[in-house]
């Protein structure tokens, strides 16, 4: 049973408009979510991340949305370019409650395209 | 770069046989975690030490084995290999922090190929 779901295998976008990718977990009692960028033949790479506390966190080109009554949360990039063409992964942890640190629930990720 | 290092980058073995996979966590890094990523799925958590204790654990199976030494390298032991054990296994870090502030920091990962 997936306790973090990311729906959508893929998503392709046209360079300059916004590419939102989505993410839905069944577990309430996460507490940290957090996004993973991974290029093939490298390891993922930490993105973005946001507290249960907030609904919004911003960095960049970068904002994480939280809805937690939904138990959704999403990644919106904008301006898309080129270079973010790679896979998405969407992680959940039980940061606070669950006593381990770090560990982390992953999506199946979404391949973004983003076509010049 | 993220500071943490896998080994072997790539590795062909036959069903049966053992395999050991090693990582070194980015310098001060206390923890380690294993992920497994195969084809179909997304990233499995399997195992995760901290300070060289077991600090959680996952999917990982009983003829998998983890262990952290005094210097914090750890090493994945993969024993009876089967087909389907044919995956990428990522090696993490994190530091000690607040869990707000915390992230983990993936090394390239070490292709296991099982024939």
């Amino acid at each position: 049973d997936q306790q973090v779901k990311q729906n959508s295998p893929s998503l392709s976008v046209q360079e300059g408009r916004i590419s939102i990718l989505n993410c839905d977990y069944t577990n309430s009692m996460f507490d940290y979510f957090l996004w993973y960028k991974k290029y093939p033949a490298e390891g993922p790479t930490f993105l973005i991340s946001i507290s249960s506390i907030k609904d919004k966190n911003e960095d960049g080109r970068f904002t994480v949305f939280l809805n937690k009554s939904a138990k959704h949360l999403s990644l919106h990039i904008v301006p898309s370019q080129p270079g973010d063409s790679a896979v998405y992964f969407c992680a959940a942890s039980l940061a606070f409650y669950g006593g381990s640190q770090g560990n982390l629930i992953f999506g199946k990720g979404t391949k973004l395209s983003v076509k010049p | 770069d993220s500071g943490v290092t896998q080994t072997p980058k790539h590795l062909i073995t036959a069903t049966g046989q053992r395999v050991t996979l090693r990582c070194s966590p980015r310098s001060g890094d206390l923890s380690v975690y294993w992920y497994q990523q195969s084809l179909d799925q997304g990233l499995q958590f399997l195992i995760q030490y901290y300070n060289g204790e077991e600090r959680a654990k996952g999917n990982i199976l009983e003829r998998f084995s983890a262990q952290q030494f005094p210097d914090l390298h750890s090493e994945l032991n993969l024993s009876s290999l089967e087909l389907g054990d044919s995956a990428l296994y990522f090696c993490a870090s994190s530091a000690r922090g607040i869990p707000s502030g915390n992230t983990i920091y993936f090394g390239e990962g070490s292709w296991l190929t099982v024939v």
